[in-house]
């Protein structure tokens, strides 16, 4: 089945600073890619998501880019403020009779002023 | 605010016990998707309602059951409850099926002593 896997686990950066998160997916076919934010005590929230027919998307300090030959999708932020820190999943939509959402470990980042 | 809507917020129950989850999706959304989120698995995907009609299937054990009424509310219902199903359950709907963007409710922890 699919496998999505996300690095880093963990990440800390300082106030002003880019954050990067990796994401890699097995299944060529799959063809959506969405980023969720999931702050303390609350459900996740869709940050922005990426199509297979797109190879870059970006929104205000946010921008995820995609690799369809290499099978792996990052999300960039850039100038990070501390209402930043959270915990970041990539996700893979697995189509072909599927239709179901893969969510990598996640990644907690912190953002320290 | 994502529009989901789930209730109750939390909910602690004994082993063996019967509970029902619910779920509210965002005005206008025909489908509705449940999640379970547990630290050694992280977001696995149960099970997804289109119209009130099961559309896909995920790691969902037999002892879990969903189903989406005519208003189009969905709930889970969790049966013979063991300590391990002690978990963050998420709600989240969208607009179609298929690759569609997925908003999330604020979720039902559950906690089985």
């Amino acid at each position: 089945g699919e496998n999505v896997e996300q690095h880093p686990s963990t990440l800390s950066v300082q106030e002003g600073d880019s954050a990067v998160i990796k994401c890699t997916y097995s299944d060529s076919a799959s063809n959506y890619f969405p980023w969720y934010k999931q702050e303390l005590g609350k459900g996740p929230q869709l940050i922005i998501d990426i199509r297979s027919n797109v190879g870059e998307k970006k929104d205000q300090r946010i921008a995820v880019t995609l690799n369809k030959t290499a099978k792996h999708f990052s999300l960039h932020i850039t100038e990070t403020q501390p209402e930043d820190s959270a915990v970041y999943f990539c996700a893979v939509f697995l189509s072909g009779g599927y239709n179901k959402l893969i969510f990598g470990a996640g990644t907690r980042l912190a953002v320290h002023p | 605010d994502s529009g989901v809507t789930q209730t109750p917020k939390h909910l602690i129950t004994a082993t063996g016990q019967r509970v029902t989850l619910r779920c509210s999706p965002r005005s206008g959304d025909l489908s509705v998707y449940w999640y379970q989120q547990s630290l050694d698995q992280g977001l696995q995907f149960l099970i997804q309602y289109y119209n009130g009609e099961e559309r896909a299937k995920g790691n969902i054990l037999e002892r879990f059951s969903a189903q989406q009424f005519p208003d189009l509310h969905s709930e889970l219902n969790l049966s013979s409850l063991e300590l391990g199903d002690s978990a963050l359950y998420f709600c989240a709907s969208s607009a179609g099926t298929g690759r569609s963007e997925q908003y999330f409710g604020p979720g039902t922890r559950l906690t089985v002593t």
